[in-house]
C-alpha cells in the first residue's frame, strides 16, 4: 500500500525558515518524480514543486522560486522542502504528492499525503 | 502562465442527478489533464487523468472527455460519497496549474 507522511509543518515567523519532509512507503521511491502542492486556508490548490525521481530536475512556482528549495534523499524514501525567507502568504497545509509515472516528471499524481499545516505569522 | 477556468464555481444537486463540471485552458493542453476530487479537511484525491481515465478504484460513475482547451467531468449518478470540491489540474506546460474549484453540495 502506497503510504506518504508528511511532517515539519507548525508555527513560523514571517522571515523565517522551516523545513518540511516527506516520507514515502510501499513503491519504489527513486524512480518517481516527487511533488509538493499547497493550499491556502480556504482557497484552492497551488503547486510548488516537483522534483525528478534521481534528482536531477527541478522545477518550481514563480510565488516560491529563490526562498524553497526541493530536495529528496533515496536511501531514506524522503523528499524535502526547505522553505526560506517565509511570508504570511506561504500560510497553507503542504502536501506531497507521488509522480503516478516511473521516471517521468511531467505526469498527473496518483497519491497524495495527508498534508502538514505551516503558519506564518508573527 | 496556463489559466485553467472552472464553471460552475458550485452546485447544488441530488441524489441520483446527473452532474457535469467543465474546465477550459487558455492554451491547448494536449491530454495532459486530470481531475481531483476534495473532502473538507481531507487531502485531494486523484480521481482522472490524461482527460478520460480513471485511477484505479474510482467508480465507473465519474467519467471525464473533451480535448485541447475544453475539459468536463460527469458523475452520471450523484452518490453521498461524491459531494464534494472538484479541481481540474494541467500537466501540460510549468507551473503546474488548477481550476478554481467546483464545490458540489447536496
Amino acid at each position: 500500500e502506497v503510504q506518504l507522511l508528511e511532517s515539519g509543518g507548525g508555527l513560523v515567523q514571517p522571515g523565517g525558515s522551516l523545513r518540511l519532509s516527506c516520507e514515502g512507503s510501499g513503491f519504489i521511491f527513486n524512480i518517481y518524480a516527487m511533488s509538493w502542492v499547497r493550499q491556502a486556508p480556504g482557497k484552492g490548490l497551488e503547486w510548488v514543486s516537483v522534483m525528478s525521481g534521481s534528482g536531477a530536475s527541478t522545477y518550481y512556482a514563480d510565488s516560491v522560486k529563490g526562498r524553497f528549495t526541493i530536495s529528496r534523499d533515496n536511501s531514506k524514501n524522503t523528499v524535502y522542502l526547505q522553505m526560506d525567507s517565509l511570508r504570511a502568504e506561504d500560510t497553507a497545509v503542504y502536501y506531497c504528492a507521488k509522480g503516478s509515472l516511473r521516471g517521468v516528471v511531467r505526469k498527473h499524481w496518483d497519491y497524495w499525503g495527508q498534508g502538514t499545516l505551516v503558519t506564518v505569522s508573527s | 502562465d496556463i489559466q485553467m477556468t472552472q464553471s460552475p464555481s458550485s452546485l447544488s444537486a441530488s441524489v441520483g442527478d446527473r452532474v457535469t463540471i467543465t474546465c477550459r485552458a487558455s492554451q491547448d493542453i494536449g491530454n495532459d489533464l486530470a481531475w481531483l476530487q476534495q473532502k473538507p479537511g481531507r487531502a485531494p484525491k486523484s480521481l482522472i487523468y490524461d482527460i478520460s481515465n480513471l485511477e484505479t478504484g474510482v467508480p465507473s460513475q465519474f467519467s471525464g472527455s473533451g480535448s485541447g482547451t475544453d475539459f468536463n467531468i460527469t458523475i452520471s449518478s450523484l452518490q453521498p460519497d461524491d459531494f464534494a470540491t472538484y479541481y481540474c489540474q494541467q500537466y501540460n506546460t510549468f507551473p503546474w496549474t488548477f481550476g478554481q474549484g467546483t464545490k458540489v453540495e447536496i
